[in-house]
């Protein structure tokens, strides 16, 4: 079973600052997918970036970028330039191709931007 | 374009009563769809996913069941709820094909009481 760890519950950064989200996830597989998510106040699910594990490039959103090391099986979103509209939860998932496609979920990290 | 649609929103409903809530999918054919459970402050608990017309998989064993009468309508149900069926419920879908990401509707905030 594959599972995704996200070992930061509560996370806290200045407007304008850059913070890293970390991620990590355990899996036999070679082929998958990763994504991360989020979830603002509202609680409506958002996607925030996804990457291919047969991709060695970094998936990039404006903003929001990952470091993908898959050797280390590590998935870590950086956002730059934090904006107060980023404070939510973020959560890591897994895509599980032998499971309907389905997302398997890490506990999740609630951002916070201050001014 | 696509959207999904989930209801109720809110949802009170004392220990013993039955639940059902309903979910479907518009601008789309065959799509994969879901359901989550999110208790308060934890993450995202995969329920239930089917990838057609009554076919169904659970992947928790619980006090839930799930059904797919039509290619875009997921329905979640219960017989006798329980305390702790308590939570945030959410449906999504998919188009059921790697990297394609799990579009989520608004999701239902369950009270058992």
């Amino acid at each position: 079973a594959q599972t995704v760890t996200q070992s930061q519950p509560e996370m806290s950064v200045q407007e304008a600052e850059t913070v890293t989200l970390s991620c990590t996830y355990d899996t036999s597989e070679n082929n998958y997918y990763l994504f991360w998510y989020k979830q603002p106040p509202s609680r409506q699910m958002i996607l925030v970036i996804r990457q291919e594990a047969y991709k060695q490039q970094n998936a990039t959103e404006n903003r929001f970028s990952v470091n993908f090391q898959k050797a280390a099986k590590s998935f870590s979103l950086k956002i730059s330039d934090s904006q107060l509209g980023d404070t939510a939860m973020y959560f890591c998932a897994f895509m599980k191709p032998n499971s309907g496609y389905a997302l398997n979920f890490g506990k999740g990290t609630s951002l916070l931007v201050t001014p | 374009s696509q959207t999904i649609h989930q209801w109720p929103a809110t949802l009170v409903q004392p220990v013993g009563s039955p639940l059902s809530l309903e979910c479907t999918v518009e601008g789309t054919s065959n799509p994969n769809l879901y359901w989550y459970r999110q208790a308060a402050g934890r993450g995202l608990q995969l329920l239930f996913y089917s990838v057609g017309i009554g076919q169904i998989s659970s992947e928790v064993p619980q006090n839930l069941s799930a059904s797919r009468p039509q290619d875009r309508q997921f329905i979640l149900s219960s017989k006798k709820l329980l305390l702790s069926d308590s939570g945030f419920y959410l449906c999504a879908w998919s188009a059921g094909q790697g990297a394609s990401p799990l579009h989520f509707g608004n999701g239902t905030r369950l009270t058992v009481t």
